[in-house]
């Protein structure tokens, strides 16, 4: 069973703050993704990444930067937060491309924005 | 673009009842997208319920069925006797099945609430 891990499980901060959320797998698998959920829309791609050192933009990535350091740990990071980033975090990994594929989700992240 | 639309906010089930969430996609990129159903239960992440990458097949888990409709553009979500473990959040997605860059489009999730 594929293991994706986050932490924090919940984080509080204030406008202008700097977050970083933090997403492991266990796995091995090629991609990562970091979505956002909010009330009245589904999942939002945020950013994803196939390797380590690699990162592809997603949907909505304004106000967001990610790193892949390593096959395991991706990152997201919110450098300038804004109340507008209060959201629900998931992590996701895939061993290849959503083709036939399966994406295993960690827990959540919970962040608020003061 | 693509999208998915499913039945929307809360639906409320009496134990024991049967269950149906409406699902349909428009999908303009590619004929026939791989479906899915994820769940997250309380505290969880997301978890895939059950995928059908074959128009006119069915797929099922845990009690759940799902059929790809490709005449209607639909995928419900089915089950015949729902328990209040059953209580979640449902997610109807598809899979635009292009290459590397391919993605999933989710739908806004239906939060199921069984009552004993």
């Amino acid at each position: 069973e594929a293991a994706v891990t986050q932490s924090p499980r919940n984080k509080v901060t204030v406008t202008g703050g700097n977050v970083t959320l933090s997403c492991r797998q266990t796995n091995s698998h090629n991609y990562m993704y970091w979505y956002r959920q909010d009330t009245g829309h589904g999942l939002r791609l945020i950013h994803y990444s196939y390797g380590a050192g690699n990162l592809q933009i997603g949907d909505v990535p304004d106000g967001y930067k990610a790193t892949r350091t390593t096959q395991e740990d991706f990152f997201l990071l919110l450098e300038l937060a804004s109340p507008s980033q209060t959201s629900l975090y998931f992590c996701a990994s895939s061993p290849y491309r959503v083709n036939q594929d399966t994406q295993y989700f960690g827990p959540g992240t919970r962040l608020l924005v003061l | 673009g693509d999208s998915v639309t499913q039945t929307e906010g809360q639906v409320t089930v009496s134990e024991s009842k049967s269950l149906i969430i409406n699902c349909t996609y428009s999908a303009t990129s590619i004929a026939y997208p791989n479906l899915f159903w994820y769940v997250r239960y309380p505290g969880e992440g997301l978890q895939l319920l059950l995928k059908v990458i074959t128009a006119g097949q069915k797929g099922s888990s845990r009690g759940f069925e799902a059929t790809y409709n490709k005449e209607t553009t639909s995928f419900h979500l089915q089950k015949a006797s729902v328990q209040e473990s059953d209580s979640a959040v449902y997610y109807c997605a598809l899979s635009d099945n292009v290459g590397d860059n391919s993605k999933l489009i989710w739908g806004l999730g239906t939060s199921l609430v069984v009552n004993p």
